[in-house]
């Protein structure tokens, strides 16, 4: 069935440094590839998506690559700052269905 | 900025009982979700809902739920006889072109 698998489950790094999140997803109808983040007991708040006919897409400080050879797509977050700490969901879908099948998510902590 | 709204945001309940969990859509936007997020699980689907009936559901989403679009601004999920299992945060969710917006979440508490 559909699945996304996201690693790794829990990522420590201090500010100013990088961050990387990857996702593998099964479907190979999916074409359209979100990122969330969510903070402890918030709504998901959209980050970044990235559609199939790209293969990166920048905003700021946040960059998403897309191979879809692979099945892959990564989250990249540069020059991290403490707010960025919280949980990260990948997800995926496919036009004509378009539930959004997540990830299990990245805790990711930015110490000062 | 316009943001999907939930109401309550917390409800506790006795198992068995009925709940219904309310949903206020961004205005201009066709499509609504409702997924759910057990304690430090990922978010699961559990129906869409498009043009007033659902488009597509989960193996989660029996025959004890329900969605219903009342009037032109609500959506709602009821749950008619509540489990154990059913305690989680339940997100709604609206969509325009091919983003998903989440309100804030009930979270639901079955004791």
């Amino acid at each position: 069935g559909e699945n996304v698998e996201q690693h790794p489950s829990t990522l420590s790094v201090q500010e100013g440094d990088s961050a990387v999140i990857k996702c593998t997803y099964s479907d190979s109808a999916s074409n359209y590839f979100p990122w969330y983040k969510q903070e402890l007991g918030k709504r998901p708040q959209l980050i970044i998506d990235i559609r199939s006919n790209v293969g990166e897409k920048k905003d700021q400080r946040i960059a998403v690559t897309l191979n879809k050879t692979a099945k892959h797509f990564s989250l990249h977050i540069t020059e991290t700052q403490p707010e960025d700490s919280a949980v990260y969901f990948c997800a995926a879908s496919r036009r004509n269905t378009d539930k959004l099948i997540f990830g299990t998510g990245t805790r990711l902590q930015v110490f000062p | 900025e316009p943001e999907v709204t939930q109401t309550p945001s917390h409800q506790v309940t006795q198992m068995g009982q009925e709940v219904i969990l309310r949903c206020v859509p961004i205005s201009n936007h066709l499509y609504f979700y409702w997924y759910r997020q057990i304690l430090g699980q990922k978010v699961e689907f559990l129906v869409s809902f498009y043009n007033n009936e659902i488009s597509e559901k989960s193996e989660i989403f029996d025959d004890q739920f329900s969605v219903e679009r009342p009037d032109g601004s609500n959506f709602t999920l009821k749950i008619r006889s509540t489990k154990l299992e059913d305690s989680a945060m339940y997100f709604c969710a609206s969509r325009y072109q091919e983003t998903q917006y989440f309100g804030p979440g009930t979270r639901l508490l079955v004791l």
